[in-house]
């Protein structure tokens, strides 16, 4: 069965400096794989999506993620933060024969600082 | 378009109480899924649902029953509900996995307070 592990449950950064959060997934079959935000008292939105082809993928609000198959990792990055990109972030993978269902991993929180 | 509505908001319920809770989408998706988020444990599916008719169990389902009678709907029941079912609870919807253009969509969460 898949798992995703994000390694760091709390990221803090300073207003305007690069930030990556960090996801690994184990799996024994190819995968899809994601990144959702989650905004104080709200649900989960999408960020971005890894499905096949280039493995550098660009979402919403400047973030973009990098799916390395030989690491299985899926770390997102952004180049300069805001204090708005302060929020909890979640990676999640299907394996691509499997893909009715997926699975999330613990969460990153970012806080962004002035 | 609402997208994904939950019903109720917040819920305070005594242990060994019942409720049902209540997820509607207007997107005619498929799939359909109920996970509850804690403190530090991210998102686990509780159970989820393939289309009208059918439900199958997820990571943590038990305690918790489901019914999906109608497409646009998907209900999560709590038989007799325990502090540990203390939680806020997400409902999502899909095409599918990978052919929807953006992914789940989610309702807003309900919070459930068991005391």
């Amino acid at each position: 069965a898949q798992s995703v592990t994000q390694l760091d449950s709390q990221v803090p950064v300073f207003e305007e400096a690069p930030v990556e959060l960090r996801c690994n997934y184990s799996s024994s079959v190819s995968v899809y794989l994601f990144w959702y935000v989650q905004y104080p008292n709200q649900g989960l939105q999408l960020l971005l999506k890894y499905l096949s082809g280039s493995t550098l993928v660009k979402g919403i609000n400047g973030f973009e993620a990098e799916f390395n198959k030989s690491q299985t990792s899926f770390h997102l990055r952004k180049p300069s933060v805001h204090i708005s990109d302060t929020a909890e972030y979640f990676c999640a993978v299907s394996d691509i024969g499997n893909t009715d269902k997926l699975i999330f991993g613990t969460g990153t929180r970012l806080q962004v600082f002035p | 378009n609402a997208g994904v509505t939950q019903t109720p908001k917040f819920r305070v319920l005594k242990t060994g109480q019942s409720m049902t809770l209540l997820c509607a989408q207007d997107m005619n998706h498929e799939y359909m899924y109920w996970y509850r988020q804690d403190p530090g444990m991210g998102l686990r599916l509780i159970h989820y649902s393939v289309g009208e008719g059918t439900t199958a169990k997820g990571e943590v389902p038990d305690g918790y029953n489901v019914s999906r009678l109608k497409k646009q709907n998907f209900l999560l029941g709590l038989e007799s509900a325990a502090p540990s079912q203390t939680s806020v609870y997400f409902c999502a919807s899909s095409y599918s996995v990978s052919t929807g253009e953006n992914g789940y969509t989610f309702g807003s969460g309900t919070r459930l307070t068991v005391v």
